[in-house]
């Protein structure tokens, strides 16, 4: 099955640029999707199809993917943006199957 | 406005089969290639897809899972539910539904989730 990989920390400070990679065996040639979690909340979308950004997302939060990494970047990090990320995708080899990488915790310093 | 809600038992024990409904608003599980996914969250885990179901019937499982998740949909009273057999402590976890409004669209909407406890 798909394996999506994440560090499981980030550590930036505010009005930095954060960046969290989620590795896995060609990936650019899938959608990659991430989902920024709160304490508490229910995950929320926060980019799409790699790189589009849903409505109400700071134009701070943008996605690329390529080769064998996809990537988050969160510009002018603020204090605000501390939380957890996951990735995903939909594995078009098994069955269509849903794939979260491990998550990466989001520490503003 | 679309919105999603879990619900099902606080507590189950061990062995039992766990039902959970996921009950959808703003939108119609009709719709062409709209489908809804089930995901779970261990406490202090990583999120895990379990399974999805779209408009047209079609079903997909989590590989390690399979054996004991039936997923089904109600599109008259605008439900999805989905059933895990033989519960275990392990399966202790947040449980969500999330709206997929297409075959590779993300989960645009996730419902609050509801904690579901594995213990006798």
């Amino acid at each position: 099955s798909y394996v999506l990989t994440q560090p499981p920390s980030v550590s930036v400070a505010p009005g930095k640029t954060a960046r969290i990679t989620c590795g896995g065996n060609n990936i650019g040639s899938k959608s990659v999707h991430w989902y920024q979690q709160k304490p508490g909340q229910a995950p929320v979308l926060v980019i799409y199809y790699d790189s589009d950004r849903p409505s109400g997302i700071p134009e701070r939060f943008s996605g690329s993917n390529s080769g064998n990494t996809a990537t988050l970047t969160i510009s002018r990090v603020e204090a605000g943006d501390e939380a957890d990320y996951y990735c995903q995708v939909w594995d078009s080899s098994s069955d269509h199957r849903g794939v979260f990488g491990g998550g990466t915790k989001l520490t503003v310093l | 406005q679309v919105t999603l809600k879990e619900s099902g038992p606080v507590l189950v024990k061990p062995t039992e089969t766990l039902t959970l409904t996921c009950t959808v608003s703003g939108f119609s599980l009709s719709n062409a290639r709209m489908g809804v996914s089930w995901i779970r969250q261990p406490p202090g885990k990583a999120l895990e897809w379990l399974a999805h179901i779209f408009s047209n019937d079609e079903k997909s499982y989590s590989t390690s899972l399979k054996s004991r998740l039936t997923i089904s949909k109600d599109t008259s009273k605008s439900q999805v539910v989905l059933t895990m057999t033989n519960m275990d402590p392990v399966d202790t976890a947040t449980y969500y539904c999330a709206r997929i409004p297409g075959t590779s669209s993300p989960m645009d909407v996730w419902g609050k989730g509801t904690t579901v406890t594995v213990s006798s």
